[in-house]
């Protein structure tokens, strides 16, 4: 089955710089990929997804890359700010299945 | 976006207890799932409840222990069975709406704790 592997598991950054989350996956015919922010006491929030067909994607501050061949995408956070603080997922779909893989999560710290 | 609520939102029980969790959804989804997030980790997909038929489990995860129901388009339970404080965990369920394309919805959670 599919397994995606997410880094770094923490990462700190000063109020205003960019931040940027890695993952892989090992299914090459996986074709859609969220990310989620997860807050303390909630659950996860779709924040942005891309799918195979394009490889790059923008909203705002958040932005997603994808490279296929290499198997892997990143999500970009620039001008980071204290409410982007918390945990972010990356997930990717496994062939023939509409279930989500999930990351291990990392934990983004903006210090103000 | 679907608005998916969650029932109980938290509980605290004793072991060999069993506990059932209610999602609701505001909108008729063709695909629900159940997923559990083990403390400080990440989610784990339990099953996909199908509509008018048995729930499909991953591997782990069997019906004795988490059986599933989902009588309509906007409902479904988990029931957590016969508990242990390895059941311990926030357990989520997310939905895909129709022509979603695989994007999936998550709901508050349900955040068990076993004595």
């Amino acid at each position: 089955g599919e397994n995606v592997e997410q880094h770094p598991s923490t990462l700190s950054v000063q109020e205003g710089d960019s931040a940027v989350i890695k993952c892989t996956y090992s299914d090459s015919a996986s074709n859609y990929f969220p990310w989620y922010k997860q807050e303390l006491g909630k659950g996860p929030q779709l924040i942005i997804d891309i799918r195979s067909n394009v490889g790059e994607k923008k909203d705002q501050r958040i932005a997603v890359t994808l490279n296929k061949t290499a198997k892997h995408f990143s999500l970009h956070i620039t001008e980071t700010q204290p409410e982007d603080s918390a945990v972010y997922f990356c997930a990717a779909t496994e062939t023939g299945r509409r279930a989500l893989t999930f990351g291990s999560g990392t934990r983004l710290q903006v210090q103000p | 976006s679907a608005v998916i609520s969650q029932k109980p939102s938290r509980d605290i029980c004793q072991r060999g207890t069993s506990l059932t969790i209610q999602c609701q959804v505001d909108s008729q989804v063709t695909m629900m799932f159940w997923y559990r997030q083990q403390p400080g980790q990440s989610l784990t997909l339990i099953a996909t409840a199908n509509q008018g038929s048995e729930a499909t489990y991953e591997s782990g995860f069997v019906i004795d222990k988490f059986p599933i129901s989902r009588p309509n388009l906007t409902f479904s339970t988990l029931t957590v069975s016969n508990m242990s404080p390895e059941d311990s965990s926030i357990y989520l369920c997310s939905v895909e709406p129709p022509q979603g394309r695989e994007t999936q919805y998550f709901g508050p959670g349900t955040r068990l704790l076993v004595l």
